[in-house]
């Protein structure tokens, strides 16, 4: 069983949908939680983190932590085109080493 | 400010070959990852730095794979006698420190070993 696992879709929404994507990880150690966006032959780049369960809102995106169930999700309020990418969730670990979820393909249609 | 930039941006090698792939990290960044993404493998962790010393090299699949980082700055992973299943993206990512910080991805490198 992989640390960190994630559905790798392809999730494909209309635009104005509400988005949901998700992650489970097995290690409770595991104290941070990431969500990465990654659009086609570029890197990841970091969306959101925390670091304790409950909800995190920033704009459109709300990243929500469930510890007790070691779940995590990313919501995408009105979701636009241009939020067509990979989503990667991430769980640190020790130094700042990342494990990676495999990573969700999004498609919103205009 | 410039971020991480890795060079080449593709490179596709023969089976047996070596090659090397370079990092240049953020200035001022002591801390730089290095990752291998694979079709339905995700991302993987390879090794990381702090300065130049390596701490954790857990993530290197084989003795094949080396890095080194030189004056706390660009970083280069060797790869010996490749294999097909090398194919991959490597991406190198920097952050300031390796207690805690964002980490900053370069555009990868994409190896295709034919």
């Amino acid at each position: 069983q992989k640390e960190v696992e994630q559905d790798p879709g392809p999730l494909s929404v209309p635009e104005g949908a509400i988005v949901s994507l998700n992650c489970t990880y097995s290690n409770s150690a595991f104290q941070y939680f990431m969500w990465y966006r990654q659009y086609s032959r570029k890197g990841p780049e970091l969306l959101m983190y925390t670091y304790s369960s409950g909800n995190k809102e920033d704009g459109r995106f709300t990243a929500q932590v469930d510890k007790s169930s070691k779940y995590i999700s990313l919501f995408i309020r009105d979701s636009q085109p241009s939020d067509s990418a990979t989503y990667l969730c991430a769980i640190m670990e020790y130094g700042n080493k990342l494990v990676f979820g495999a990573g969700t393909i999004l498609r919103v249609k205009s | 400010g410039a971020g991480v930039s890795q060079s080449p941006s593709n490179k596709v090698t023969e089976k047996g070959k070596d090659v090397e792939l370079r990092c240049d990290p953020i200035s001022g960044h002591t801390a730089l990852y290095w990752y291998r993404q694979s079709l339905g493998q995700g991302l993987e962790f390879l090794i990381y730095f702090q300065g130049n010393s390596a701490p954790d090299k857990s993530g290197l699949p084989s003795d094949r794979f080396s890095a080194e980082r030189t004056g706390g700055s660009v970083s280069t992973l060797t790869i010996q006698r490749t294999q097909q299943e090398d194919s991959a993206v490597y991406l190198c990512a920097s952050s300031l420190t390796s207690t805690w910080g964002e980490q900053y991805f370069g555009p990868g490198t994409r190896l295709t070993v034919t």
